[in-house]
């Protein structure tokens, strides 16, 4: 059973487009974190979200809490060619230190 | 640079040998952990620890042992590889806050 459910799985747009990516779960987390991995390479934090119904902005791209904690999306304004990447989205549980990740969203963005 | 440092960076086993997958972190962070990926699966938590000498198992520990004998160093273990093995593996690192973590750059096993 996949306690987190990412959508969608594969996404490729053209440049300049927007974009949202759902991140969704029947579990409440204390925190949920945002990662984008390129090939090759570890996965990079981009944002922690803590508070139900948080937003955080980080340049083009948007992160949302749920109002109970339970989901997440990023969205991603006027996509770029260097926004390519698999994005992944991590629940911490509230009863421990483990970190459960999402199967993840491959984005292609085209120029 | 500070962050985690994963070795070797690729490995290729015959089924049955034993290797050390090493890992260290100088960011004197708590909490260290093993994940594998593997295609349509994600990230899976192999085994976790909250300090030196405190390990626990994650969702797929068969196969794998763990010691942390000091803060910095988190060593994973394959005992006798097998090929369901072949995978790449990622350590990671946080404070015991958990307010994200700093992954290596992984090793890509391959088992034969």
């Amino acid at each position: 059973t996949q306690l987190l459910e990412q959508s969608p799985q594969f996404l490729s747009i053209q440049e300049g487009e927007n974009l949202t990516v759902y991140c969704n779960s029947s579990s409440v987390f204390s925190s949920l974190q945002w990662y984008r991995q390129e090939p090759g390479e570890g996965p990079v934090l981009l944002v922690t979200v803590v508070t139900g119904g948080e937003v955080k902005k980080l340049k083009r791209l948007t992160f949302q809490f749920g109002d109970a904690r339970k989901d997440s999306s990023l969205h991603i304004t006027a996509a770029q060619p260097g926004d390519t990447g698999l994005y992944l989205c991590a629940g911490l549980r509230p009863s421990n230190y483990k970190l459960t990740f999402g199967k993840g969203t491959l984005l292609t963005v085209n120029p | 640079n500070a962050g985690v440092t994963q070795t070797p960076k690729f490995q290729v086993l015959k089924t049955g040998q034993s290797m050390t997958l090493q890992c260290a972190q100088d960011m004197n962070h708590e909490y260290m952990s093993w994940y594998r990926q593997d295609p349509g699966m994600g990230l899976r938590l192999i085994h976790y620890s909250v300090g030196a000498g405190i390990t626990d198992q994650g969702e797929v520990p068969n196969g794998y042992n763990v010691s942390r004998s000091t803060t910095e160093d988190f060593p994973l273990r394959l005992l006798s590889a097998a090929p369901s093995q072949t995978s790449v593996y990622f350590c990671a690192s946080s404070t015991l806050r958990g307010d994200g973590y700093t992954f290596g750059s992984g090793t890509r096993l391959t088992v034969v």
